[in-house]
């Protein structure tokens, strides 16, 4: 069965500065994605990057970037310039196609502090 | 704007006293999903569905019932509450067809039975 692991449960940074939160991931299948989602105090879950398998080149979205190493199964988040409103939940997730269900397996969480 | 959107947001029930949490997507997406969170068991899945009239139990359906009759709407109902459902529940909907396999989710809905 498919895992995924956050091995941090809490991580601080400085405001301006990076961060990179970890995640690792089990699975036997070839045809899959990975995604980060931030909750939040509001609770609200909100996607805020992916990645696909099959592509080699790693995701970014603005601050946000991935260093994905699919031999490793390893799946990082680097927050550049971080910010007060980044101080949330992280959540590590994986999806894959196998049958038909899109299921999204979730690593436990990484709560990320910013401090001033 | 498209969203997902869950009623009620908050919810202080007893046990035994059926309840239904509606959930509902304006992106014509075909599948839906819930899924529940607790502290030190993340999120987990309840059931889906992959289009109108096609449900299917997830990872902890036990205690639950869903139903698909329209596209939009995805309502998660539970017959007889107890207090090990006391969670904090997520919708959430995504394209049918193998893609992103990105899901979009609702606001959530705090969950307490007494």
């Amino acid at each position: 069965a498919q895992t995924v692991t956050q091995s941090q449960p809490e991580m601080s940074v400085q405001e301006a500065e990076t961060v990179t939160l970890s995640c690792t991931y089990d699975t036997s299948e070839s045809d899959y994605y990975l995604f980060w989602y931030k909750q939040p105090p509001s609770r609200q879950m909100i996607l805020v990057i992916r990645q696909e398998a099959y592509k080699q080149q790693n995701a970014t979205e603005n601050r946000f970037s991935v260093n994905f190493q699919k031999a490793a199964k390893s799946f990082s988040l680097k927050i550049s310039d971080s910010q007060l409103g980044d101080a949330a939940m992280y959540f590590c997730a994986y999806s894959d196609n196998a049958g038909n269900n899109r299921k999204l397996i979730w690593g436990l969480g990484t709560s990320l502090a910013v401090n001033p | 704007e498209a969203q997902v959107t869950q009623n009620p947001r908050y919810l202080i029930t007893v046990t035994g006293k059926k309840l239904t949490v509606t959930c509902s997507q304006n992106m014509n997406h075909e599948y839906m999903s819930w899924y529940r969170q607790d502290p030190g068991l993340g999120l987990r899945q309840i059931y889906y569905s992959m289009n109108v009239e096609v449900t299917d139990k997830g990872d902890v359906p036990e205690g639950y019932k869903v139903s698909r009759k329209e596209k939009r709407n995805f309502p998660l109902i539970l017959e007889s509450p107890s207090p090990n459902q006391t969670s904090l529940y997520f919708c959430a909907s995504g394209y049918g067809i193998p893609s992103y396999n990105e899901q979009f989710f609702g606001p959530g809905t705090r969950l307490t039975v007494l």
